[in-house]
């Protein structure tokens, strides 16, 4: 089945970007989300289908995917999103379908 | 605005079957633009998807637990359920329920979660 593989944690000082990565075979030919999940709380979807928002999510929260790697990108970090985030796709090419998550990556604001 | 309540047991015994029970409210199980689904979470751990079911009774299963599962939904309550035989300390978990909407043709994302309740698998 596909894997996605993630750092186990990033560190950033507020204000600055902070890039968080996604590893997987061909992802680019895949649909990556991402969820934040802060302590206690249910996960929370901040980006889907590689690159759009929804409503209510901040512009600071961004998507890419391209060849091997997709990447949830945040500007201008405040101490607010200090989290754990997940990526996750639907794998419709195996045998087993379906819902495929990352590892999650620890974001610690400095 | 649509919600998703789990309702466990809280506590089940070695051996025996995890029953969860999600619960739809301010909005139909049987919309066609939606999957249902089941996630978990053992404590301090990363998300594990169990399983997915269509209104329509079609299921898809995460492999590691297919032998030990059934996912099955009930039109007239608004429900689904999930069922986990043979449960082990290796089942201890925050369980979710969780709506999942289409993407890309073909690919799927959870728009919604419920809060999770945790069900601790202990003699």
């Amino acid at each position: 089945s596909y894997v996605l593989t993630q750092p186990p944690s990033v560190a950033v000082a507020p204000g600055q970007t902070a890039g968080i990565t996604c590893g997987g075979n061909n992802i680019r030919s895949k649909s990556v989300h991402w969820y934040q999940q802060k302590p206690g709380q249910a996960p929370v979807l901040v980006v889907f289908d590689d690159t759009d928002r929804p409503s209510g999510i901040p512009e600071r929260f961004s998507g890419s995917n391209s060849e091997n790697t997709a990447t949830l990108t945040i500007s201008r970090v405040e101490a607010g999103d200090e989290a754990d985030y997940y990526c996750q796709m639907w794998d419709r090419s195996s045998e087993h379908r379906g819902v495929v998550f990352g590892g999650g990556t620890k974001l610690t604001v400095l | 605005q649509l919600q998703l309540q789990e309702s466990g047991p809280g506590l089940v015994k070695p051996s025996e079957t995890l029953s969860l029970t999600c619960t739809v409210s301010g909005g139909s199980i049987t919309s066609p633009d939606y999957y249902w689904g089941c996630i978990r979470q053992p404590p301090g751990k990363e998300l594990e998807w169990i399983g997915t079911v269509y209104f329509s009774g079609s299921t898809y299963y995460n492999p590691s637990l297919k032998s030990r599962l059934t996912i099955s939904v009930d039109t007239s309550k608004n429900q689904f359920s999930m069922k986990l035989s043979s449960v082990t300390a290796a089942d201890t978990a925050v369980y979710y329920c969780a709506r999942q909407k289409e993407a890309a043709a073909g690919y799927w994302y959870i728009d919604l979660w419920g809060r999770g309740t945790l069900v601790t698998v202990s003699s």
